[in-house]
Formats: C-alpha cells, structure tokens, sequence
C-alpha cells in the first residue's frame, strides 16, 4: 500500500512568511509524528498525535510552531513568522499504534530566505 | 551530552568488509530503533529492539540493557549500503512515551 507522503517536498519561502506543510500517513495508523532536522544532525522530536489530539508536543521550539490533525489523519504543521533559523528538513512517522515500528515519509526541505 | 550517541560518526571500508557501528544512550529505553538514511533524507526502519538479536538478510543488530548499548553489524557490505545509520530510543521514563529520540547517525561509505 501507500506510504507516508508529505507535500510539498521543497518550500522555499521568504523571513516572516506563514507556511504549512502537509502529512498523509499511513491509512490506519492512529500514531502520527512529526520531526525537524537540520543539516548534519539527526532528526529532533516536535510532537506527538494519537488519533486527533496531540499526546506530546514538547517538542515545538515556540509559540511560532503549530500542528492539527482534525479527523485524525492527515496532519498539518503549520510555522507563523518563519525565521531563517527554521531552515530544515520536516520529517513525518506515522505508526500504527503508539510505541510501534514508525514508517516515515519523504521529508520537506524548508528553505527560509 | 546527548542521551543517544553513535560511533564512529564516519565510516569508510572497502566491498566485502564486516561492519559495526555502535550505540550508546545514556537512560533507560523500551525499544532502540536503527533506522537508515540515503542521500534525498529518505528514512527507512531496519529494526526495533528491546531485547536480544535481530537478523533481517545482511544486517544484524544487537542490544545489551544493562549496558545500554546496541550494535548494528552489516556483513558482507556493499556500496548500496552506503547510508547514514542511526539509532533511536523511545519509552522509558526520560526518553518520553513514543516519540523517538535520535543520535547523529553514523555515516557509512562502502568503496567498491
């Protein structure tokens, strides 16, 4: 079946612009993730869904960062006010139950100029 | 210092040779992960352990809990395994529920 997918797979947008990015996990998996990771570094936790409603999301470095997931599929990370800092790679697993092997997607390379 | 850690952060062999890399975490887990990483940022799980041994055709991991320490060991390398490898720990009361918690990655170069 279909993987996990995320779109766009590159987003090049300018310092102080809004901008989501876009998860489609696997169909039934109820766990989905999302994670940033810069160049060189391993990936970084951002935050945690379990079905709708987000488990953990200690993760999110500000008030900036924000992540819904409405009818427990698709999820969107959305960035307020980007920052050249906010330059990565974002990264989404989804599961098919907590604490189980995570499948990932692709990635997208965010760019902020 | 970080609660995961890999070694070597480099590591390059000719076709042929047996390879080890290795994985330290600092604070209890309930499941390491491998995971693989080719060039693009494509990542791939190759195991989920808790416990023991693993063998998936090439690859091998293992995990010792009261060391904390797991090995992941590629025999018979190839150039196609040239990857980024890393390890992750999830559960456990610092590593936090599910969410997967991440070395640096070992980055693997096999020459023909």
């Amino acid at each position: 079946g279909a993987g996990v997918s995320q779109t766009p797979s590159n987003k090049v947008t300018e310092k102080g612009k809004y901008v989501e990015l876009r998860c489609d996990p696997i169909s039934g998996h109820t766990a989905l993730y999302w994670y940033r990771q810069s160049l060189g570094q391993g990936p970084e936790f951002l935050i945690y869904f379990q079905g709708t409603g987000a488990a953990d999301d200690s993760g999110l470095p500000n008030d900036r960062f924000f992540a819904v997931r409405p009818e427990g599929s698709v999820s969107t990370l959305k960035i307020q006010r980007t920052e050249r800092g906010d330059s990565a790679v974002y990264l989404c697993a989804s599961s098919p139950d907590p604490g189980r092997e995570q499948y990932f997607g692709p990635g997208t390379r965010l760019t902020v100029t | 210092k970080n609660e995961v850690e890999q070694s070597p952060q480099n590591l390059t062999a000719q076709e042929g040779e047996f390879i080890t890399i290795n994985c330290s975490y600092s604070v209890g887990i309930s499941a390491l992960h491998w995971l693989q990483q080719h060039p693009g940022g494509g990542i791939v799980s190759l195991f989920m352990l808790s416990s023991g041994k693993k063998k998936h055709g090439r690859l091998i991991a293992t995990i010792n809990i009261q060391e904390k320490h797991s090995s992941l060991h590629i025999t018979a390398s190839h150039p196609r395994d040239s990857a980024v490898y890393i390890c992750a720990g999830n559960g456990g009361a610092n590593f936090g529920n599910e969410k997967l918690t991440f070395g640096t990655g070992t980055r693997l170069t096999i020459i023909p």
